[in-house]
């Protein structure tokens, strides 16, 4: 079993629509990173949080450290937010590595 | 910008050709990174470099190898490639180990094994 999953593993939305994408992860960590990952491969890194909430723009980002979860929303949802989103953590203790989940592959239709 | 490079962004060969994918940066991190990502799996830890200081993951295949030459540039060879290496290889660099510093990634390099 991964020690990070998220779920769903695909999500499919109306253009508008609010998105949620959920992360749950089984070992103590010091942060966890919300990656955008685009057709083509290239990631990039859209949180990085250790507790409580973060937004950008259309994008917000929420940990609870006890319940070891954590959500992405996307409000307003566009066709260019469609992308493969990742979680990742990086565990108590190991500041070397990130943990990632299999991602959540998102498709927003006009 | 300041940024990861890598290349090229698409690599061909041949079973048990040698081949070297590179990367490079112009953030003057101090931690290089090379991730393996096959298809719809996660990224996985192949090794990363705290400044010259190579570390590899136990699980890490003796055909993968690293270099880094100097700050900026990091390369990973695979001594003979097999159809099972095919696969998205990333690399991403941070400022250093700390919790509070992000990993900025490149745009990838797709190995394809023929």
């Amino acid at each position: 079993k991964n020690e990070v999953e998220q779920s769903p593993q695909n999500l499919t939305a109306q253009e508008g629509e609010f998105i949620t994408i959920n992360c749950s992860y089984s070992v103590g960590i010091s942060a966890l990173h919300w990656l955008q990952q685009h057709p083509g491969g290239g990631i990039v890194s859209l949180f990085m949080l250790s507790s409580g909430k973060k937004k950008h723009g259309r994008l917000i980002a929420t940990i609870n450290i006890q319940e070891k979860h954590s959500s992405l929303h996307i409000t307003a949802s566009h066709p260019r937010d469609s992308a493969v989103y990742i979680c990742a953590v990086r565990p108590k203790g190991n500041t070397d590595k990130l943990l990632f989940g299999t991602g959540t592959r998102l498709q927003v239709f006009p | 910008d300041a940024m990861v490079i890598q290349n090229p962004r698409y690599q061909v060969t041949q079973f048990g050709k040698p081949v070297t994918l590179s990367c490079s940066q112009t953030l003057n991190h101090n931690v290089m990174y090379w991730y393996q990502q096959k298809s719809s799996q996660a990224p996985k830890l192949l090794f990363h470099y705290y400044d010259k200081d190579f570390n590899n993951e136990a699980d890490t295949p003796d055909n993968f190898q690293s270099r880094r030459p100097n700050t900026s540039f990091c390369f990973l060879d695979i001594r003979s490639p097999g159809l099972g290496d095919a696969a998205m290889y990333l690399c991403a660099t941070s400022r250093g180990r700390a919790v509070s510093y992000e990993q900025y990634f490149g745009p990838g390099t797709r190995l394809t094994v023929t």
